[in-house]
């Protein structure tokens, strides 16, 4: 089975930073990679597919990127709105999901 | 507009069973694979079960694969967890999902464990 691993477990970052979440595969999964926004209280939302498709109606301050075993999900300029837990998703072999990174305010 | 609406959860000794369903509206359903993904309380998301589009291919995951069935109707547009020999680590909020990115999501049902 494939594990996925993300880093940090915890963020916390102001407000209009850039900020950068890590995801690692424990074997290739090429570009099968999703990233997912989840809220407080809230069902996830797709953010991210197939590694750097921005999914439609979300904002352009994300983006994501990777191949392999490597990948990293980016907010250029950090918002209020952006506070949640954020997943990554391998789908190459199976279906497996990360950790989570919990992004706060400081 | 796509909508993927829960239910049958609730409180269950363990041992016991239920039923989940999962009604769809606003897509063809019958075109598309369907998951069911659960997370427990304050933990992170756990895939459990994918069923294909006409129900040829099913998939679980180790922790439920034996107790859990997944199932769908077509003709009623609906998608099922049947869950028995229930434990008290599948406490959580079991969501329905599209397949095709987890694209969309109900807002998912919870299911409580416990004597």
């Amino acid at each position: 089975d494939i594990q996925m691993t993300q880093s940090p477990s915890l963020l916390s970052a102001s407000v209009g930073d850039r900020v950068t979440l890590s995801c690692k595969a424990s074997q290739n999964i090429y570009k099968y990679l999703n990233w997912y926004q989840q809220k407080l209280g809230e069902a996830p939302k797709l953010l991210i597919y197939y590694t750097n498709s921005l999914q439609t109606g979300i904002p352009s301050r994300f983006s994501g990127s990777g191949s392999g075993t490597d990948f990293t999900l980016t907010i250029s300029s950090l918002q209020p709105e952006d506070v949640a837990t954020y997943y990554c998703y391998q789908y190459n072999s199976g279906w497996t999901f990360g950790g989570g990174t919990k992004l706060e305010l400081k | 507009e796509v909508q993927l609406v829960e239910s049958g959860g609730g409180l269950v000794q363990p041992g016991r069973s239920l039923k989940l369903s999962c009604v769809a509206s606003g897509f063809t359903f019958s075109n598309y694979g369907m998951n069911w993904i659960r997370q427990a309380p304050g933990k992170g998301l756990e895939w459990v079960a994918y069923i294909s589009s006409g129900s040829s291919y099913i998939y679980y995951a180790e922790t439920v694969k034996g107790r859990f069935t997944i199932s769908r109707d077509n003709a009623k547009n609906t998608l099922y967890l049947q869950m028995t020999s229930l434990r008290s680590e599948d406490t959580a909020l079991y969501y329905c999902a599209r397949q095709e990115q987890l694209r969309y999501w109900g807002q998912g049902v919870m299911v409580t464990v416990s004597s």
